[in-house]
This record gives C-alpha cells, structure tokens and sequence, in this order.
C-alpha cells in the first residue's frame, strides 16, 4: 500500500459545480496534513494546511479524519481557474519529519 | 526578490556525462529538500538537509550528491546520467523541517539525458 493515496482523476466538472477529492494514508502516526496546488509545469504551492477540526478559506473546506486515515479537498462554486493538479501532502515522523506527496489528482474545469 | 530558486531550468544532456543543478533560498529557512518529479507527475522526496546537515537520503543511487555549503544553498551534482534521470528536479525549503511548516518550491529544473 502507498503511503499517500489519490485518485489521478481527472476531474471533469463545469464551472459553479461542487467537487470534493480524497486521500489516504497509510501511517497512522502521521503528523501534519496539507493540501497542494500545482499547475502545469509549475511548482506546487501551498493552498491549505488541514486540521483536525477542519477549516475552510473560502470557497475551499479540507477535513481529516484520522481514525480512517483520510484527508479531503472540498471546492464549491468551481471556477476555471480553479483546473489544477491538487497534491495532497503527509508530514510523517521518522527520525526526521518526511513531506511525502500523493500522486495528485487532476481537476479540470470548463465552461 | 525569488525566495526559492534554482537553475538551470532546463537541462539537456547526452547519457553518462556529470551535472549540477543549484538552488538557493532567501527565506532564512532551516530546511532544505530535492524532489524528483517524474513522467507520470510522482513527486518523490530524494533528499533533505537541516542546517547544512543530512537528514534524509531516500534509496537514492549514490550518483546522486547533494552538497550544502551553508543552510542558504542545496546544489544536486548527478553523476554518468541515465535515461531514467530525465524528470523534473524540484527544490524546496521549510522553516525548520519540524513538520508543521509549509514547503515553499522552487521553479523546477527540467532535466532530459537523451
């Protein structure tokens, strides 16, 4: 089992849809939780840390749920500059804390 | 000002030849850290450094040397490039690699061994 698990998707939704993407984990004493943006040939980018209580910055909620071991991206009223890859990121503790990237899922928005 | 950057972006070579690709950061951070990317988008840590110090080194072949010459800078020397080193290196920082801090990236360096 990967340490990290997405669906590649893509994701094909029109524009003010409502789209909501997963990722599993494997290590149940990982730490920290964040969610990525990267665009086409472009680096990722931070777009949100995820907390155990959940949080949301705008029309973005993430959650964890960490007796199944899941985190979540929720993104409402889609935008298409919303079209992105979204990494989801797990911050797991060896002897150092290792930043280790699901594979992404790929969100594409249209008209 | 670029806070994490690296060159060259783009990289081409012929198979068995030696390359380096530098990265640098302003941000003051502890932590710094290559990632490959590959074809299929898989961004793979390889390597991270803490106060120009080793402290993680994933299954990479040793043709791989990273070097710090102080927290600032993280360079990546490649030696006798394979094929299969084509992808894109990223560079990365953090503020103390204590896990809660977010990764700030550089641009990428494109890499083709042909």
């Amino acid at each position: 089992r990967k340490e990290v698990e997405q669906d590649p998707g893509p994701f094909n939704v029109p524009e003010g849809a409502t789209v909501a993407f997963n990722c599993t984990y494997s290590n149940s004493a990982s730490q920290s939780f964040f969610w990525y943006r990267q665009d086409c040939r472009k680096e990722p980018k931070l777009l949100m840390s995820v907390y155990s209580s959940g949080n949301e910055d705008g029309r973005f909620t993430a959650q964890l749920n960490r007796a199944s071991q899941y985190i979540s991206l929720l993104i409402r009223d889609s935008k298409l500059s919303d079209s992105a890859t979204y990494l989801c990121v797990v911050n797991n503790r060896g002897g150092s804390y290792i930043p280790t990237f699901g594979r992404g899922t790929s969100l594409i928005v249209h008209p | 000002d670029t806070a994490v950057s690296q060159t060259p972006k783009y990289l081409v070579t012929q198979m068995g030849n030696d390359k380096s690709i530098k990265c640098e950061q302003n941000l003051g951070h502890d932590t710094m850290y290559w990632y490959k990317q590959d074809s299929k988008k898989f961004l793979k840590i390889m390597f991270s450094y803490n106060n120009k110090e080793l402290i993680i080194n994933e299954t990479v072949p040793n043709r791989f040397s990273p070097k710090s010459p102080d927290k600032a800078h993280l360079n990546l020397h490649i030696n006798s490039l394979e094929l299969g080193d084509s992808a894109v290196y990223f560079c990365a920082s953090s503020q103390d690699g204590g896990g809660g801090e977010k990764l700030f990236f550089g641009s990428g360096t494109q890499l083709s061994v042909l």
